[in-house]
């Protein structure tokens, strides 16, 4: 069966400090790969996608960015957090080209100081 | 403007019926979804629906689409207090990429 890993859980940065999330999908080959961002009262924004290794597609400008090393991994990165990267972070794979549902991880709740 | 829209709020009494409300612009939409969103988890699929359908029922989940309208429904028949949580509604397509579009989600609060 599939499962999908994220981590961490929770993370308190100060402003500037640098940002690594993680998320690596188990059980299945060439999945979507997703990362979300859930603000406060903002719903789920879609950051980036990925449909391959080394394919990332961004939704929104902004001071992170994503990376597909391999089929499963998938990483969110920042060099320098701002206050405004404060949110819960959904990471999510859905089988390629297909329209099937999306499987979420827990999330990572992100806190900047 | 928002692709998938939906209100933020929806406060129910236990037992009674809840209807979250949804509406979407992409006209190929293919696949429309109900995710469930519980206090610091991840999304769960709740039900989904093809576009050439116009209802599914999965026991107290009813889904009504009025694709004509480009309007998606969910109906949760005697609502409990576990089924407090935020709905997401999402869509996707082949024009889409696949890529799913969510809702800013709805705040289902059901009370005693």
């Amino acid at each position: 069966s599939q499962t999908i890993h994220q981590w961490p859980a929770t993370l308190v940065q100060p402003v500037g400090s640098p940002l690594s999330l993680e998320c690596t999908v188990e059980g299945t080959s060439n999945p979507n790969l997703y990362w979300y961002r859930q603000a406060a009262g903002r719903g789920l924004q879609l950051l980036f996608y990925s449909v391959g290794i080394g394919q990332i597609s961004s939704e929104v400008p902004q001071n992170l960015s994503a990376s597909r090393p391999q089929d499963r991994q998938f990483i969110l990165s920042s060099k320098k957090l701002l206050l405004s990267d404060s949110g819960f972070y959904l990471c999510a794979w859905s089988v390629g080209g297909s329209n099937t549902e999306a499987f979420f991880g827990q999330g990572t709740r992100l806190t900047v100081v | 403007g928002e692709d998938v829209e939906q209100s933020l709020f929806l406060s129910v009494r236990e037992g009674d019926s809840s209807v979250i409300n949804c509406t979407y612009t992409d006209s190929s939409s293919t696949y429309l979804y109900w995710y469930k969103q519980e206090p610091g988890a991840g999304l769960q699929l709740l039900t989904y629906i093809f576009s050439n359908m116009d209802m599914k029922q999965d026991q107290r989940l009813t889904v009504l689409l009025n694709k004509k309208d480009k309007h998606l429904s969910l109906r949760i028949a005697d609502t409990q207090t576990g089924d407090s949580a935020i709905y997401f509604c999402a869509e996707s397509s082949t024009g889409g990429s696949y890529i799913p579009t969510f809702g800013r989600g709805t705040s289902l609060i059901v009370h005693p």
